[in-house]
């Protein structure tokens, strides 16, 4: 069964940066294309970004309001998932979510709980 | 960006009814529609992809239509278990990036 837990979430002032895990119960980790989402309470969903493994590049996507802030990276040794979020902003606060990417690039397979980020000052 | 619009917002169902879901694209995403369900409190599960493959695990009632702009979620007999909201996303071909409809609540009448 995969499992995703996140961790790292918080209260963080306008302008700060944050960083979130995802540890993943996923045998083949390494091969696993992953995802952030995140929801503001109440709210709809967000596609955030996506890397893909290293053995197909390695390479990562993102969402026009992230870009240039965030960072999506793995340590494949470790089984984990990072996002780097930096310049954060008002309206990054959300729940964040990490997923795993299958049957088709983009669509979200597993999803881990959720991890809360409050940006406020 | 491709822009999902899902009606209705709340949809009042009685337990052994029919829903459909409607999902609507601002331009053509072919067969790249997915939904999902989420529970109060919890994460989204992926229902079907594709517009209209069930992922494993996923009853018979629950089945997908649609291509090109247009795209329907149906559950054939509601059980208690599927009042939920329910989204769209379309993932047609980066760029642009994946994009959610607004969501449909499905609550019991």
């Amino acid at each position: 069964e995969v499992q995703l837990v996140e961790s790292g979430g918080g209260l963080v002032k306008p302008g700060g940066s944050l960083r979130l895990s995802c540890a993943a119960s996923i045998f083949t980790f390494d091969k696993a294309w992953m995802s952030w989402v995140r929801q503001v309470p109440g709210k709809g969903l967000e596609w955030i970004g996506r890397i893909k493994s290293k053995s197909d590049g390695g390479t990562t996507d993102y969402a026009a309001p992230v870009k240039g802030r965030f960072t999506i990276s793995r340590d494949d040794s470790k089984n984990t998932l990072y996002l780097q979020m930096n310049s954060l902003k008002t309206e990054d606060t959300a729940v964040y979510f990490c997923t795993t990417v299958g049957y088709a690039d983009f669509v979200l397979d597993r999803w881990g709980q959720g991890a809360l980020v409050t940006v406020s000052s | 960006e491709i822009v999902m619009t899902q009606s209705p917002a709340t949809l009042s169902v009685s337990p052994g009814e029919r829903a459909a879901l409607s999902c609507r694209a601002s331009q053509t995403v072919s067969s790249n529609l997915a939904w999902y369900q989420q529970k109060p409190g919890q994460a989204p599960r992926l229902l079907i992809y594709g517009a209209s493959t069930r992922t494993t695990g996923i009853p018979a009632r629950f089945s997908g239509s649609g291509s090109g702009t247009e795209f329907t979620l149906t559950i054939s007999s509601l059980q208690s278990e599927d009042f939920a909201v329910y989204y769209c996303q379309q993932y047609n071909n980066w760029p642009p990036e994946p994009t959610f409809g607004g969501g449909t609540k499905v609550e019991i009448k």
